[in-house]
C-alpha cells in the first residue's frame, strides 16, 4: 500500500538553525497538509497546500513557517530561525481528494531544539 | 469555531473485553465527517474508521465501531474483543466541509492500555 514517507525521523537543531522537514507524499494525492504534535498533547493542524500554493493556515503558521513544493514529489517545511517551543512532532498528510477523503500520515519528524 | 472534546484522558480494558471511547464536538455545519486515528508508542497516525455526517447508519470496521449520534453531536468508538495491539492513544477527529480546506481538527487524545 502507498505510504506518505518523511525524512528525517529525527532532526536536532540550535535554537536559532533554520530546520526543513521533507515529505513524500502519496504519488497521486493532490492535497497537502503539515500538523504539529508537541509532547503529550493534541495534533494541531499547521497548513494545507493545494495547486502549489497555500490554502488555509493555522494561527501557529507564522512568518517562521513556509512549504514548498520544490519538485514533482516532495513537500518541505521550513522553519527559520527555530526557537525550543519548536520542539515537536511534525506529521506530514496527504489526500487524494477533498470532500471527506481521509488523510494518510507519514510516520513523523521528531524535531527537538536545543 | 468546531471543537472536539475527549473527556476520558486514559482508560483500560482487560484483554478481550469491550471498551467505548467518547468524543464529542462542536459544530455549525451540517455536512461533515468524523474519525478515529490511532497513534501507538511509535507514534503513527493510523486510521481506525470514518464516519460521514449525512449517513444515519454507524460505520463498522471489523472489531470497531461508531455510535454516531448526530443531534447530540457525540462520536463514540467501540473496540470489541480488545487486543493487546490496540495499546495506543486514540484521537478523535473532525473534518468540516465549508471551509473549502478541509483541515482536522482533532481532540485531546484517550490513552487506552489493554491489559493481559
Amino acid at each position: 500500500e502507498p505510504e506518505v514517507t518523511q525524512t528525517p525521523s529525527h532532526q536536532v537543531t540550535q535554537m536559532g538553525q533554520e530546520v526543513i522537514l521533507r515529505c513524500v507524499p502519496i504519488s497521486n494525492h493532490l492535497y497537502f497538509y503539515w500538523y504539529r504534535q508537541i509532547l503529550g498533547q493534541k495534533v494541531e493542524f499547521l497548513v494545507s497546500f493545494y495547486n502549489n500554493e497555500i490554502s488555509e493556515k493555522s494561527e501557529i503558521f507564522d512568518d517562521q513557517f513556509s512549504v514548498e513544493r520544490p519538485d514533482g514529489s516532495n513537500f518541505t517545511l521550513k522553519i527559520r530561525s527555530t526557537k525550543l517551543e519548536d520542539s515537536a512532532m511534525y506529521f506530514c498528510a496527504s489526500s487524494e481528494a477533498l470532500g471527506g477523503q481521509p488523510q494518510h500520515f507519514g510516520d513523523g519528524t521528531r524535531l527537538s531544539i536545543l | 469555531a468546531q471543537t472536539v472534546t475527549q473527556s476520558q484522558p486514559e482508560m483500560s480494558v482487560q484483554e478481550a473485553e469491550t471498551v467505548t471511547l467518547s468524543c464529542t464536538y462542536d459544530t455549525s455545519e451540517n455536512n461533515y465527517y468524523l474519525f478515529w486515528y490511532k497513534q501507538p508508542p511509535s507514534r503513527q497516525m493510523i486510521l481506525v474508521i470514518r464516519q460521514e455526517a449525512y449517513k444515519q447508519q454507524n460505520a463498522t470496521e471489523n472489531r470497531f465501531s461508531v455510535n454516531f449520534q448526530k443531534a447530540a453531536k457525540s462520536f463514540s468508538l467501540k473496540i470489541s474483543d480488545s487486543q493487546l495491539g490496540d495499546t495506543a492513544m486514540y484521537f478523535c477527529a473532525f473534518m468540516g466541509l465549508t471551509s473549502g480546506t478541509y483541515k482536522y481538527i482533532f481532540g485531546t487524545g484517550t490513552r487506552l492500555k489493554v491489559l493481559a
